[in-house]
């Protein structure tokens, strides 16, 4: 499709688990920028992606999350032992080469860690 | 302190209200500034950039005041459509300036 692409779209996993996330951006864009958002809260930053430039990963939450990003196109968002306050939808968007503010996300994953 | 910071509301308004949200952000060296729009359960979508000198979009207008620091958007004549969660957005500052920083977001519940 023309649009990003996130999955799995609902993840259910055990706390302790490891899970991977999944988000193929819309061909030819070079930002890629991963969100969380709890129930009832805003967009929690947490890595972004510019081209071949070192990512900024000062969203990061603890050393559990890690991201990266292969050929400049699909990334994968990584989560290790999983815990219960991880639970939230991640989402991915990503973002042209204009200098426009104008991010297009995905879906979402949604991750629930019992 | 939040980098950017709303009021949760929720706002309750009757069609045909005139809203105002108010945004604050941290950091002086912010270079551009977006207001998103997310339905619920849905992703945001960019609804306008925030210019220096405001700008307006139909029943939209957005406005910068660089030295306090906040950005608001008003909107006229209210429509049970526009019920939704208005997310303010910062761009840049030192070091890095592609990161975009979203607020909270201020909830908008229009009334028939």
């Amino acid at each position: 499709g023309a649009g990003v692409s996130q999955s799995p779209s609902n993840k259910v996993t055990e706390k302790g688990k490891d899970v991977e996330l999944r988000c193929d951006p819309i061909s030819g864009h070079t930002a890629l920028y991963w969100y969380r958002q709890s129930l009832g809260q805003g967009l929690e930053f947490l890595i972004y992606f510019q081209g071949n430039s070192a990512p900024d990963k000062s969203g990061l939450p603890s050393d559990r999350f890690s991201a990266e990003r292969t050929g400049g196109s699909v990334s994968t968002l990584t989560i290790q032992r999983t815990q219960q306050e991880d639970s939230a939808v991640y989402l991915c968007a990503s973002k042209g080469f204009k200098n426009t503010g104008e991010l297009f996300f995905g879906e979402g994953s949604r991750l629930t860690v019992l | 302190r939040k980098e950017v910071e709303q009021d949760p509301g929720p706002f309750n308004v009757p069609e045909g209200a005139t809203v105002a949200f108010n945004c604050t952000y941290s950091n002086s060296a912010s270079q551009s500034f977006f207001w998103y729009r997310q339905d619920c359960r849905k992703e945001p979508k960019l609804l306008m950039s925030v210019y220096s000198s405001g700008n307006e979009d139909g029943r939209f207008t957005a406005q910068l005041n660089r030295a306090s620091q906040y950005i608001s958007l008003l909107i006229r004549d209210s429509k049970l459509s526009d019920s939704a969660t208005y997310l303010c957005v910062v761009k840049g500052g030192s070091g890095n300036t592609g990161k975009l920083i979203f607020g909270q977001g201020t909830t908008l519940q229009v009334k028939p």
